[in-house]
C-alpha cells in the first residue's frame, strides 16, 4: 500500500538556521502531497501542498517541490524562527481501499525545536 | 482559524462512561472525517462521511460509533472505552470531487480523551 517515511526527530535548530525535514512516499498513480504543521496543543494545520511533479509548495517561508523521479516532498526553511517549533507532518493523498473516496496517509511527524 | 470546531477539547473518563465528542464545519463542505493521534502511532483514519452517508470504517472497535446528522456536523460516541483509547481525537472536513486528488483537509482542534 502507499506509505510515507519521514525523517525521525527530533531536530533541534538555533534562530536563523536552514530546515530539512525529508519526506519519502511510496505511491501507485500520483497522488498530491502535503505538509500539515501541529503547534503544541492545537490540531493540524496545512502548510503547503502540490499536487503534480515539479510542482513547489511554499508558505511562510517554507517549500517543498514534488520531485517524482526521487518519489521525495523535503520541507524546507532558509532561516527558521522560534515560532516554526512544532511537529510537521508529511501527507499524500490516496484512494480509500476499494472505494471512491480519498484520505490522507501521513508520517509519523517530525519534532522540530527552534531555540533563540 | 475557527473552520472547524470540536467540543469538549479535553474529557476524562472511566471504562463504563458514554460520552460523545462533537465536530462542527463552517466551511460549507461535504465530507467529514475521524482520526485518531496517538503518541505510538502515525496519525490513524477512522471514518469518513460524505454527504452524511458513511463510506468508510478503518476497522475501528464498535465501542467508537459515528453519527453525521447532517454536512456541518459529526459526533464519535464512546462507551466502554479502554486505557488505550487515550488519544487526541481528531476532526477534519473537506470538499470532494470525486475525480483526481483529494481536496485539502481541514482540522479542527482535536479532543484530547484519557480513558481511566
Amino acid at each position: 500500500g502507499n506509505s510515507v517515511t519521514q525523517m525521525e526527530g527530533p531536530v533541534t535548530l538555533s534562530e536563523e538556521a536552514f530546515l530539512t525535514i525529508n519526506c519519502t512516499y511510496t505511491a501507485t498513480g500520483y497522488p498530491s502531497l502535503f505538509w500539515y504543521v501541529q503547534y503544541p496543543g492545537e490540531g493540524l494545520q496545512l502548510l503547503l501542498k502540490a499536487t503534480k511533479a515539479d510542482d513547489k509548495g511554499s508558505n511562510k517561508g517554507f517549500e517543498a517541490t514534488y520531485r517524482k523521479e526521487t518519489t521525495s516532498f523535503h520541507l524546507e526553511k532558509g532561516s527558521v524562527q522560534v515560532s516554526d517549533s512544532a511537529v510537521y507532518f508529511c501527507a499524500l493523498s490516496d484512494l480509500f481501499s476499494g472505494g471512491s473516496n480519498y484520505k490522507l496517509t501521513f508520517g509519523k511527524g517530525t519534532l522540530l525545536t527552534v531555540n533563540p | 482559524e475557527t473552520g472547524v470546531t470540536q467540543t469538549p477539547r479535553h474529557l476524562v473518563m472511566g471504562m463504563t462512561n458514554k460520552k460523545s465528542l462533537k465536530c462542527e464545519q463552517h466551511l460549507g463542505h461535504n465530507a467529514m472525517y475521524w482520526y485518531k493521534q496517538s503518541a505510538k502511532k502515525p496519525l490513524e483514519l477512522m471514518f469518513v462521511y460524505n454527504f452524511k452517508e458513511q463510506t468508510e470504517n478503518n476497522s475501528v472497535p464498535s465501542r467508537f460509533s459515528p453519527e453525521c446528522p447532517n454536512s456541518s456536523h459529526l459526533f464519535l460516541h464512546l462507551h466502554t472505552l479502554q486505557p488505550e483509547d487515550s488519544a487526541l481525537y481528531l476532526c477534519a472536513s473537506s470538499q470532494e470531487r470525486g475525480t483526481g486528488s483529494t481536496d485539502t483537509q481541514y482540522f479542527g482542534p482535536g479532543t484530547r480523551l484519557t480513558v481511566l
